[in-house]
């Protein structure tokens, strides 16, 4: 059961306009969001996150957007430059000082066309 | 530089030839956690450790052993590997207070 789904494995958009990667998710426990990026023949590294608490957040090109209610959040990536072609992971985890054990989907690999 | 390290970064072996693979982190972080990337499903946690001498299993630890004798460091031990254990492995940790984690550079193992 994929509680963390992105349901795009691929997305291509023009440098300069805006990037839209999607995320939904089915266990209402989830309460911090987490997106990574990933480079070939490397790790993921922390691009961007949000608490349940908080419905945007804002990190210069960078904004997350979370509806709770739909169980739903979304990176933007405003305008798209030609280094952010990668694969995007979103990650959701249950805040309890314990295991915070990151639960991923399953990727999207966006690609800017120059 | 703060980074968490893997090795080796690529490996083919073979069935039942036991193996380990390392992580060490140079950041004092407290939680350690191992992952492993499959087409299809994302990262899923194996083990996890939440300090030295304290580890519990993920989502996935069939086949799989670790240990955290030192805070910096987090072996994967395969003591009989199979070729379901193929796949793309991910080290990573974070400090306490936090929810970021750091994770290593991944280690490609092919079992056959």
């Amino acid at each position: 059961d994929q509680q963390v789904k992105q349901n795009s494995p691929s997305l291509s958009v023009q440098e300069g306009r805006i990037s839209i990667l999607n995320c939904d998710y089915t266990n209402s426990m989830f309460d911090y969001f987490l997106w990574y990026k990933k480079y070939p023949a490397e790790g993921p590294t922390f691009l961007i996150s949000i608490s349940s608490i908080k419905d945007k957040n804002e990190d210069g090109r960078f904004t997350v957007f979370l509806n709770k209610s739909a169980k739903h959040l979304s990176l933007h990536i405003v305008p798209s430059q030609p280094g952010d072609s990668a694969v995007y992971f979103c990650a959701a985890l249950i805040s309890n000082f314990g295991n915070e054990k990151l639960t991923f989907g399953t990727g999207t690999r966006l690609t800017i066309i120059p | 530089e703060a980074q968490v390290t893997q090795n080796p970064r690529y490996l083919i072996t073979v069935t039942g030839k036991k193996l380990t693979v390392t992580c060490s982190q140079n950041m004092n972080h407290e939680y350690m956690s191992w992952y492993r990337q499959d087409p299809g499903l994302g990262l899923r946690q194996i083990y996890y450790s939440m300090n030295v001498e304290v580890t519990d299993k993920g989502d996935v630890p069939e086949g799989y052993k670790v240990s955290r004798k030192e805070k910096r460091n987090f072996p994967l031990i395969l003591e009989s590997p199979s070729p379901n254990q193929t796949s793309l492995y991910f080290c990573a940790s974070r400090g306490r207070g936090s929810y970021e984690q750091y994770f290593g550079p991944g280690t490609r193992l092919t079992v056959t």
